[in-house]
């Protein structure tokens, strides 16, 4: 089993991004998936899921409205598009199988915010 | 939202001894939906333990998960030297999925 985020960047405050997280090894449109973040330093933050068929999605309340979760089971891929951002939003971002939480975990993708 | 506080923030500790990492919650945490993570530097999480007690796949029986409601401990009941991390408790009773700040245990 595999997950492989990318997508990362360095990004201007206010500017968009589109993470991709590529799945492997595992009937990806079983699952449920996660992004959680972790900003420099930090401790870890729950960000968004998306439920197996993508019918349902959930969002943290800092990026309520800003960022969008989806997948696309065809290609195994999970995205998260990100709007607006902000220096906040620094952080190395992971997807994560699971409902409920994360069963096994990417590697991780840098988001760097800075102007 | 449900608050994990995480205690101690640091364990300072050296191979062989015992680890007991405490996890709080600010209000209790639905059917004991708990689960820990082990994160070392550079890597991602690492599933430990969930439903509080269960140990995930792989992961060897010197870890020991235990608590209920508001009050969860994860035991480490012989420090090996890849145990050296930081720690996580996560609660997924209740939306939004919150974590606590982490414990590292250091030698």
């Amino acid at each position: 089993e595999q997950l492989v985020e990318s997508g990362g960047d360095v990004v201007q405050p206010g500017r968009s991004l589109r993470l991709s997280c590529a799945a492997s090894g595992f009937t990806f449109s079983n699952y449920a998936m996660h992004w959680v973040r972790q900003a420099p330093g930090k401790g870890l933050e729950w960000v968004a899921l998306i439920i197996y068929d993508g019918s349902n999605k959930y969002y943290a309340d800092s990026v309520k409205g800003r960022f969008t979760i989806s997948r696309d089971n065809s290609k195994n891929t999970l995205f998260l598009h990100m709007n607006s951002l902000t220096t906040e939003d620094t952080a190395i971002y992971y997807c994560a199988r699971g409902y409920s939480y994360g069963v096994s975990w990417g590697r991780g993708t840098l988001v760097t915010v800075s102007s | 939202d449900i608050v994990l506080t995480q205690s101690p923030g640091t364990l300072s500790l050296s191979p062989g001894e015992r680890a007991i990492l405490s996890c709080r919650a600010s209000q209790s945490v639905s059917n004991n939906y708990l689960v820990w993570y082990q994160q070392k530097p550079g890597q991602a999480p690492r599933l430990l333990i969930y439903g509080a007690s269960t140990r995930a796949a792989g992961i060897p029986d010197r870890f020991t998960g235990s608590g209920s409601e508001t009050d969860f401990t994860l035991t480490i009941s012989r420090l090996e030297p890849e145990d050296f991390a930081v720690y996580y408790c996560q609660q997924y009773g209740s939306s939004p999925r919150t974590f606590g700040p982490g414990t590292k245990v250091e030698i």
